[in-house]
């Protein structure tokens, strides 16, 4: 099976411009997970889907950043305006959840954001 | 809050020796899960192993063990027989009650011929 995909891999934005990453899940995951890793922080999350909804955007940094989940499948990450800050890798996930449990986390290869 | 702390920020070893990467972690949480993942310089997080904090064993994936003891709030990672293709940094993580994983800062591996 096909794993988690993001795209692009590599972005380089001028500050104030808007960037959109993409991820797609592995087929039939319910779940969905964003992570980012700034330079020389931790890995932190920012937000996670089940199917379509909003599960919890607790990590999201600001009202800059917009996560969408379209019919469940793939999704997207709007930055708009990009502030310097916001360079980083972005990361996203996958899961399974099956009867009370959940099954391990698919990572992508992530998004490496550079804002100028 | 959960937290995990990852205190050694790089190790050198010995192509065929065997390394153990540091992992402590704090949670009030009764059932919680921890993980590790590998991100070579490509940049994919690779899982490596899992542990449930309710399992009695140490789990076991090839080479890579997790020496988990839970009074102390450690979860180790063992990789036996080291490869230079196990260069990369290794993270940490932890799931909690809810869904999303907490991050250590991650141990960078370099492993000389």
């Amino acid at each position: 099976e096909a794993g988690v995909t993001q795209f692009p891999s590599h972005s380089v934005i001028e500050k104030g411009q808007t960037v959109t990453l993409r991820c797609d899940p592995i087929s039939g995951h319910d779940n969905l997970y964003w992570y980012r890793r700034v330079m020389g922080k931790e890995i932190k999350f920012l937000l996670h889907f089940v199917k379509e909804s909003k599960q919890d955007e607790s990590g999201m940094p600001n009202n800059r950043f917009l996560a969408e989940r379209t019919g469940g499948t793939y999704s997207t990450l709007k930055v708009q305006p990009a502030e310097l800050e916001d360079s980083g890798v972005y990361f996203c996930a996958s899961s399974q959840y099956n009867a009370g449990r959940i099954y391990g986390y698919t990572f992508g290869s992530g998004t490496r954001l550079t804002v100028v | 809050a959960q937290k995990i702390t990852q205190t050694q920020p790089g190790m050198f070893v010995q192509e065929k020796e065997a390394v153990t990467l540091d992992c402590t972690y704090d949670t009030s949480d009764p059932s919680y899960g921890l993980f590790w993942y590998k991100q070579p310089s490509s940049g994919e997080m690779i899982f490596l192993i899992y542990q449930g904090s309710y399992d009695q064993q140490n789990a076991t994936e090839g080479r890579y063990s997790l020496n988990f003891q839970k009074a102390r709030k450690s979860a180790n990672l063992v990789i036996s027989a080291s490869q230079l293709g196990d260069s990369a940094m290794y993270f940490c993580a932890m799931r909690g009650d809810g869904y999303k994983l907490s991050f250590g800062a991650g141990t960078t591996v370099t492993v000389r011929a």
